[in-house]
């Protein structure tokens, strides 16, 4: 059974960082394009980022909104996925899934962590 | 990248078949058969319905199905249950991105 759970989200005042993680089990870790979807309370889903297996070259890609301000990483070793978010914004509260991509899009999610961004 | 268009609402009886769209461009649903469909009920993780355009995860009713043509896709309700009503949510693969619809809420009358 596919297991993602996620953790570190909290409470952060705007201009602060914080790193969430993401445990993976159940599927082969190593080959997985990993992403990160966040929906903001009472909103639609939105994409934030993916990365690519080591095979396929390992790099990441970022929804343009966020402006280089976060970070996807995993470590294959540990079958985890990281997401660091550095110079926060209010508009970033949200709720942040990790999924695993298949066919080209989420397919098994976690159960999401809660991240409010406020003074 | 900009989202894709669905409509916000849709509704139907028990028993009834229900269709939402989502409306792309050649750069998303038009241009890859990587499109999915994800049902959400209040205060839980979506769920996936539909992947690949048309294809049924494991536990995931015959009633749901999905399909393609040209820069829409469709996901269609049959024989609507109360347990249906929820928030539809499609997506599409893009080449550096991924690409989710605004959302539509499934009202069973």
């Amino acid at each position: 059974e596919v297991q993602l759970v996620e953790s570190g989200g909290g409470l952060v005042e705007p201009g602060g960082s914080l790193r969430l993680s993401c445990a993976a089990s159940g599927f082969t870790f190593t080959t997985a394009w990993m992403i990160w979807v966040r929906q903001a309370p009472g909103q639609g889903l939105e994409w934030v980022g993916r990365i690519k297996s080591k095979a396929d070259g390992g790099t990441a890609d970022y929804a343009t909104p966020l402006n280089g301000r976060f970070t996807i990483s995993r470590d294959d070793s540990r079958n985890t996925l990281d997401l660091q978010m550095d110079s926060l914004k209010n508009e970033d509260t949200a709720v942040y899934y990790c999924t695993w991509q298949k066919g080209g899009n989420p397919y098994s999610w976690g159960q999401g962590t809660l991240v409010t961004v406020s003074s | 990248q900009s989202a894709l268009t669905q409509p916000p609402s849709a509704s139907g009886s028990p028993g009834q078949s229900v269709t939402i769209s989502c409306t792309g461009t050649s750069s998303d649903v038009g241009g890859y058969n990587y499109v999915s469909w994800y049902q959400q009920h209040p205060g839980q993780a979506p769920k996936l319905m539909i992947y690949e355009v048309n294809k049924r995860p494991s536990g995931v009713p015959d009633r749901f199905s999905g399909s393609k043509s040209g820069n829409t896709a469709s996901l269609t309700v049959s024989g609507l249950q109360a347990e249906d009503e929820a928030d539809y949510y499609c997506s599409s693969f893009a080449s550096r991105s991924l690409v989710f619809g605004g959302g539509t809420k499934l009202t069973v009358l």
